[in-house]
């Protein structure tokens, strides 16, 4: 069954250094999704992309987030300054449009530690 | 600002005992999403419920969302300990947003 990939699973970093973490959506997927959950809190939506675009992002998302679609498999969300705060799981999601209404399919995530 | 409360936050049963949790909102949403997540993975897709009343059927678990499309519950009948775990809803944002928003989840505990 397609399933939504990420890499790395755990990404430990310093301060200020900048993360990339990716994602391989469902293959015919065309909309694409970051969320992230601190721990014991709730997932919260950062932003989506469709037709190499972002279509709607959250307040969290400011500009030290950005997000690619670099070819046509990978999507990535880069944090170019983190802070201790950015420490979560980050998952990516994917959609597949059309009359499958807003079911998104999540991958198994990514945790980052800024320490 | 669109909340999704779920109930119970926790809940511990024995095997074999039927159990509901519910998602509520005083908002209306499109359509509505059940998930299970583990400790230290993502979120699953259990179900999605769409039309006003509409009840969905996967097993041992029943859900069913509310005439009014705020609310859901989620029902297991005869729960196995392989029913542990954190069960999510999540509802699509308003005015075509395509963001989920999510509840805080009922960690259910499954004891055999």
């Amino acid at each position: 069954e397609p399933e939504v990939t990420q890499t790395p699973s755990h990404q430990v970093t310093q301060m200020g250094q900048e993360v990339i973490l990716r994602c391989v959506p469902i293959s015919n997927h065309l909309y694409f999704y970051w969320y992230r959950q601190i721990l014991g809190q709730k997932v919260e939506f950062l932003v989506s992309f469709y037709n190499n675009e972002i279509s709607e992002k959250s307040e969290i998302f400011d500009d030290q987030f950005s997000v690619e679609r670099p070819d046509g498999s990978n999507f990535t969300l880069k944090i170019r300054s983190t802070k201790l705060e950015d420490s979560a799981m980050y998952f990516c999601a994917s959609n597949g449009g059309g009359l499958t209404y807003n079911e998104q399919f999540f991958g198994p995530g990514t945790r980052l530690t800024v320490l | 600002t669109q909340l999704l409360e779920q109930s119970p936050q926790f809940l511990s049963i024995q095997e074999g005992e039927n159990l509901t949790v519910y998602c509520n909102s005083s908002s209306v949403f499109s359509s509505l999403q059940w998930y299970r997540q583990e400790p230290g993975e993502g979120p699953v897709l259990l179900v999605t419920v769409v039309t006003g009343g509409e009840v969905k059927k996967l097993k041992r678990l029943t859900f069913q969302f509310g005439d009014a499309r705020k609310d859901s519950s989620l029902h297991i009948t005869a729960a196995q300990p392989g029913d542990t775990g954190l069960y999510l809803c999540a509802g699509d944002g308003q005015g075509g947003s395509e963001k989920l928003v999510f509840g805080k989840g009922t960690k259910l505990t499954v004891n055999p």
